[in-house]
């Protein structure tokens, strides 16, 4: 079993539609939770980060955790033209050099 | 600003070739990680270094040998390419204390 699932869709919306992302993880040391954005053919870049579980909101992104059941999720609301990429999630643990990667969802907003 | 660099951006090698990629840095960042980006695998770590003078294996480090002589380089090196070693690698960088890493543009390697 990976130690991060993430289902890789891929994902196509209309735009204005709200984008669902979710992930599982195995690892109950994690304590940090990531959201990376990978435009095609770039590196990946930081979206957002939560702490522990709860909800983060950033603009048209919220980011929810769920430590007892393992669960973390990506929604975008009002998703745009622009938000076409792939996003990953990758949980790391407190004083922990390594992130571990979901596969990736690919997500297409259509204009 | 440069931030993370990456060189070559793209190559070609024959089976049996050798070559060296290189990242560079100039945020004095002391953690560097190697990684590799297949279709529905994600992202795999190859080898890190959280420090000049220091290297350590990752989840897939077979195949690859690595090196930090200075703080602002890693080198990743091919001593005998394989057509499994096609992939884009990514060099990416994190400070001390921090959890944000951040990544290089990437390199497109294909082993023929």
């Amino acid at each position: 079993q990976k130690e991060v699932e993430q289902d890789p869709g891929p994902l196509s919306v209309p735009e204005g539609a709200i984008v669902s992302l979710n992930c599982t993880y195995s690892n109950s040391a994690f304590q940090y939770f990531m959201w990376y954005r990978q435009y095609s053919r770039k590196g990946p870049e930081l979206l957002m980060y939560t702490y522990s579980s709860g909800n983060k909101e950033d603009g048209r992104f919220t980011a929810q955790v769920d430590k007892s059941s393992k669960y973390i999720s990506l929604f975008i609301r009002d998703s745009q033209p622009s938000d076409s990429a792939t996003y990953l999630c990758a949980p790391t643990g407190s004083n922990d050099y390594k992130l571990s990667f979901g596969a990736g969802t690919t997500v297409t907003v259509r204009a | 600003n440069a931030g993370v660099t990456q060189t070559p951006k793209f190559r070609v090698l024959k089976t049996g070739q050798s070559m060296t990629l290189l990242c560079a840095q100039d945020m004095n960042h002391e953690y560097m990680y190697w990684y590799r980006q297949d279709p529905g695998m994600g992202l795999r770590l190859i080898h890190y270094s959280v420090g000049e003078g220091t290297t350590a294996k990752g989840e897939v480090p077979d195949g690859y040998n690595v090196s930090r002589l200075k703080k602002q380089n890693f080198l990743l090196g091919l001593e005998s390419a394989a057509p499994s070693q096609t992939s884009v690698y990514f060099c990416a960088t994190k400070l001390a204390g921090e959890e944000t890493q951040y990544f290089g543009p990437g390199t497109r390697l294909l082993v023929l």
